[in-house]
């Protein structure tokens, strides 16, 4: 079983302050990692990836991978109202066809 | 822009009826996905395919089948629609093998099952 755990919540963070979302997978052959943002009633869609060790920025995004902790998160700097929403972490593991996903993390900013 | 469109974006069916939900990539994609979203239990996966003609259960096949007969339209079907089975319905779509790729999701169908 390949599994991903994320902290259900609900995160609450005041606007403008950092919001830290946080990822752990089971399976040593993970090999890429990614952070899709789903608002209500929408479909999932796709914030950032990571496959290497380290940091990743883009924008207000920062994603970062620990392969050795089996470890991957995402910082969102500048927290905005727009940003509440469900993210979920997603897993594709080497030499598999689909990926594998955490249950969310319900992220609210306060105004 | 890559799209992923499904058929209906809500649904209201009867128990016992069958149901047909369509999906359509414009991508070449030759992966693609069905999901569904319960509150609580996150995305389950129910079917993929990675080829036309090909399928592949995933964790809750009970109750549905699917067909992949272009390679850029994939089909759920619910054989005889029963209340359990409301809920949200993801499509996705992907290419293999790419570290940098992930899926594309459709809009989503909301199905309630009456």
């Amino acid at each position: 079983q390949k599994e991903v755990e994320q902290n259900s919540g609900p995160l609450s963070v005041p606007e403008g302050a950092i919001a830290s979302l946080n990822c752990t997978y089971s399976d040593r052959g993970s090999q890429s990692f990614f952070w899709y943002r789903q608002y209500s009633g929408k479909s999932p869609e796709l914030i950032m990836f990571i496959y290497s060790n380290g940091d990743k920025e883009d924008g207000r995004f920062t994603a970062q991978l620990n392969k050795a902790s089996q470890y991957v998160s995402l910082l969102i700097r500048d927290s905005q109202p727009s940003d509440s929403a469900t993210y979920l972490c997603a897993v594709n593991v080497l030499m598999s066809n689909q990926f594998y996903f955490g249950t969310g993390t319900s992220l609210t900013v306060i105004p | 822009d890559v799209k992923v469109t499904q058929s209906s974006r809500y649904l209201v069916k009867r128990t016992g009826e069958k149901v047909f939900l369509e999906c359509v990539q414009d991508m070449d994609h030759e992966n693609m996905f069905w999901y569904r979203q319960d509150p609580g239990l996150g995305l389950r996966l129910i079917y993929f395919s990675y080829d036309v003609k090909m399928k592949e259960k995933g964790d809750i096949p009970e109750g549905y089948s699917v067909s992949r007969e272009k390679k850029e339209r994939f089909s759920l079907i619910l054989e005889s629609a029963s209340t359990n089975q409301t809920s949200m319905y993801l499509c996705a779509s992907s290419t293999p093998n790419r570290v940098d790729y992930g899926y594309t999701f459709g809009s989503g169908t909301r199905l309630t099952v009456v």
